[in-house]
């Protein structure tokens, strides 16, 4: 099973504030990289895909970017309501797998 | 409206059973593979099993196979789950997830909100 590991697990950042989290697969995966934003209590949501298309809905401050085995989810100029929890998928083999997530916190 | 509902979940003891059902609707369901992916209390999110859009191929996590059933009725444009000797660690919520594609590229991309099992004597 490929591994995912996300970091940091935590973060604190202020509104405005530009932060970025890394997804480190165990063995290379392409561009077969996606990640969900969750909202507490919610389902998860589909927010970037094929490691850097977002999503249709979504506001251009999310980006992503990577290959191969390190990824990046940047969120520029966090709002509110980005205070949330983010995880990254690989799609390129059987079982999918996901990150541990990481849990953006207001400081 | 393009949704899933999920439901069947409940308290149920270990080794017990359950049968998961996730209602589609707003999009021609048997177009799509489709999958199961659960969270325990606070924790992440872990795949648990998918079906090919007509039924016929299916695909487990270790942790559930020969316990777990996948299946759907494309007539009814639902999606089931049956959990067989059930145990503490598959406390979780349920979501049911539509798999899209771009090119190579595969997502979920939509999800329910999910369904509560909770296997405690």
């Amino acid at each position: 099973d490929i591994q995912m590991t996300q970091s940091p697990s935590s973060l604190s950042a202020s509104v405005g504030d530009t932060v970025t989290i890394t997804c480190r697969a165990s063995q290379s995966i392409n561009r077969y990289l996606n990640w969900y934003q969750q909202k507490p209590g919610k389902a998860p949501e589909l927010l970037i895909y094929a490691a850097s298309s977002l999503q249709s809905g979504f506001p251009s401050r999310f980006s992503g970017s990577g290959s191969g085995t390190d990824f990046t989810l940047t969120i520029s100029s966090l709002q509110p309501e980005d205070f949330v929890t983010y995880y990254c998928q690989q799609s390129y083999s059987i079982p999918r797998t996901f990150g541990q997530g990481t849990k953006v916190e207001i400081k | 409206e393009v949704q899933l509902v999920e439901s069947g979940g409940g308290l149920v003891q270990p080794g017990g059973s359950l049968r998961l059902s996730c209602a589609a609707s707003g999009f021609t369901f048997s177009n799509y593979w489709m999958n199961w992916v659960r969270q325990a209390p606070g924790k992440g999110l872990v795949w648990v099993s998918r079906i090919n859009s007509d039924g016929r191929t299916t695909t487990y996590a270790d942790s559930v196979r020969g316990r777990f059933t996948i299946s759907r009725d494309n007539a009814k444009n639902t999606l089931y789950l049956q959990m067989n000797s059930l145990r503490d660690e598959d406390t979780a919520v349920y979501y049911c997830a539509k798999t899209s594609h771009s090119g190579d590229y595969w997502y979920f991309d939509l999800w329910g909100r999910g369904t509560l099992v909770t296997v405690s004597s």
